[in-house]
């Protein structure tokens, strides 16, 4: 069975800090895929990136950067100097891959982060 | 714009009515579509897969006789929430794959809530 870990439940920081939001996974597949997801209140689900398992590149996007190691089942994310929008719960998941992609998602708890001014 | 809608976002009832939320692909077919239920403050956990032509397959704890899912066409999957109770209230959501883009898209959710 899989399943993805977010330990941290909450996390605040100051505008323009750096945080890293944590994600660890299990899964029996050789080929997954992992996502990460920003949920304003609003409550719809931002899609923010997908990796493929074969794909351990490290991707950055602006202030986002994401750092994928098999080797330790972590699908980190990090939001360099972040803003007061960056508030937001924000989910990892991960999909097997009967569908490629399109598989059901198994989600983290999410994490909390509250970015203050 | 959005790919996947959900209708209504909204909807307050009586405990012991019955609430049907859809979920339609806009401008792609979906053969498959997901509905998921998530608790404030909460994760989202995978509730049933809809099968367009064939019953839906519920997890685990998911009773099929309170959620009926009926995938009537290629865009159209609908979620009915029989004889709702005030522990049904919930934020639904739903997502249909695309298999040409390799990704799947997320329905901007329904807010239930049963009084």
């Amino acid at each position: 069975a899989q399943k993805v870990t977010q330990a941290q439940t909450e996390i605040s920081v100051v505008e323009k800090e750096d945080v890293t939001l944590d994600c660890v996974y299990e899964t029996r597949d050789t080929t997954y895929y992992l996502f990460w997801y920003k949920q304003p209140p609003s409550g719809e689900l931002v899609f923010l990136i997908r990796r493929n398992s074969f794909d351990e590149q490290n991707e950055i996007s602006g202030r986002y950067s994401w750092n994928f190691q098999k080797s330790t089942s972590s699908f980190n994310f990090t939001i360099t100097a972040s803003q007061v929008v960056d508030s937001a719960v924000y989910f990892c998941a991960l999909s097997e891959s009967t569908r490629g992609a399109g598989n059901m998602l198994t989600f983290g708890g999410g994490t909390r982060l509250m970015v203050k001014p | 714009g959005a790919v996947v809608s959900q209708h209504p976002s909204w909807v307050i009832c009586k405990s012991g009515t019955s609430v049907k939320i859809e979920c339609r692909s806009l401008d792609f077919q979906a053969t498959t579509m997901f509905w998921y239920r998530q608790f404030p403050k909460q994760s989202l956990m995978l509730m049933a897969t809809s099968n367009e032509g064939s019953k839906a397959t519920y997890e685990q704890g998911v009773e099929k006789d309170k959620f009926l899912i009926n995938h009537a066409s290629l865009t159209l999957s609908t979620l009915t929430v029989t004889s709702a109770h005030p522990e049904d209230s919930s934020f639904y959501i739903c997502s249909a794959p695309r298999a040409s883009k390799g990704t799947q898209y997320f329905g901007p959710g329904t807010r239930l809530l049963v009084l």
